[in-house]
């Protein structure tokens, strides 16, 4: 079946300007997580969305970084007022939640690399 | 706070030949889970194999296989028969019960498989 998709899958901006990174999850998975891949730092989370419930916002770097998820299945990050040290590759996943939660394998999508100029 | 250190920024191994990835990891959550992924350079992570804190024998998938030793926390990937395409990053991540669903990533380790 269709794995992961994002888009665009690359980006490149001016310093200042709004972005939006849009992902599109495996059909049925309730779990979406956004994570950040960077020379400098990694690979780190960003926000969780598990069903209806208050998303998980605790690895976004700063307020000028949101996330939403309409109708339980695309979720878009925005991105305000871009920087330089914004630019990255931002990975979207997503699994089947918390009922089948033994392994709940996270399956990623290709990303979207974002430059700042 | 949970980590993963990954000792080898980059490895070699000759075709056909074993190899073992080393990952260490830190949690004071008796419940966890450990995945390694393994990322080409196109970009995708690829999911190779899990292992449970409370697993009784050690995971395996075809040539990947995890050496779990829970005392040491260590959770080594050993990939068997090495092939070309299997020259990727390779990332250990882990996940915690009491920590929500985010995976905490190592900092990879680059393999480069050889004639």
């Amino acid at each position: 079946g269709a794995g992961v998709s994002q888009s665009p899958s690359n980006k490149v901006t001016e310093k200042g300007k709004d972005v939006e990174l849009r992902c599109d999850p495996i059909s049925g998975h309730t779990a979406l997580y956004w994570y950040r891949q960077s020379l400098g730092q990694g690979l780190e989370f960003l926000i969780y969305f598990q069903g209806n419930s208050a998303p998980d916002k605790s690895g976004l770097p700063s307020d000028r970084f949101s996330a939403e998820r309409t109708g339980g299945s695309v979720s878009t990050l925005t991105i305000q007022r871009t920087q330089q040290e914004d630019s990255a590759v931002y990975l979207c996943a997503s699994s089947w939640g918390d009922s089948h939660r033994r392994t709940d394998t996270q399956y990623f999508g290709p990303g979207t690399r974002l430059t700042v100029l | 706070a949970q980590k993963i250190t990954q000792t080898q920024p980059g490895m070699f191994v000759q075709e056909k030949e074993a190899v073992t990835l080393d990952c260490t990891y830190d949690t004071s959550d008796p419940s966890y889970g450990l995945f390694w992924y393994k990322q080409p350079s196109s970009g995708e992570m690829i999911f190779l194999i899990y292992q449970g804190s409370y697993d009784q024998q050690n995971a395996t998938e075809g040539r990947y296989s995890l050496n779990f030793q829970k005392a040491r926390k260590s959770a080594n990937l050993v990939i068997s028969a090495s092939q070309l395409g299997d020259s990727a990053m390779y990332f250990c991540a882990m996940r915690v019960t009491g920590g929500g669903n985010k995976l905490t990533f190592g900092t990879g380790t680059q393999l480069k498989v050889e004639l």
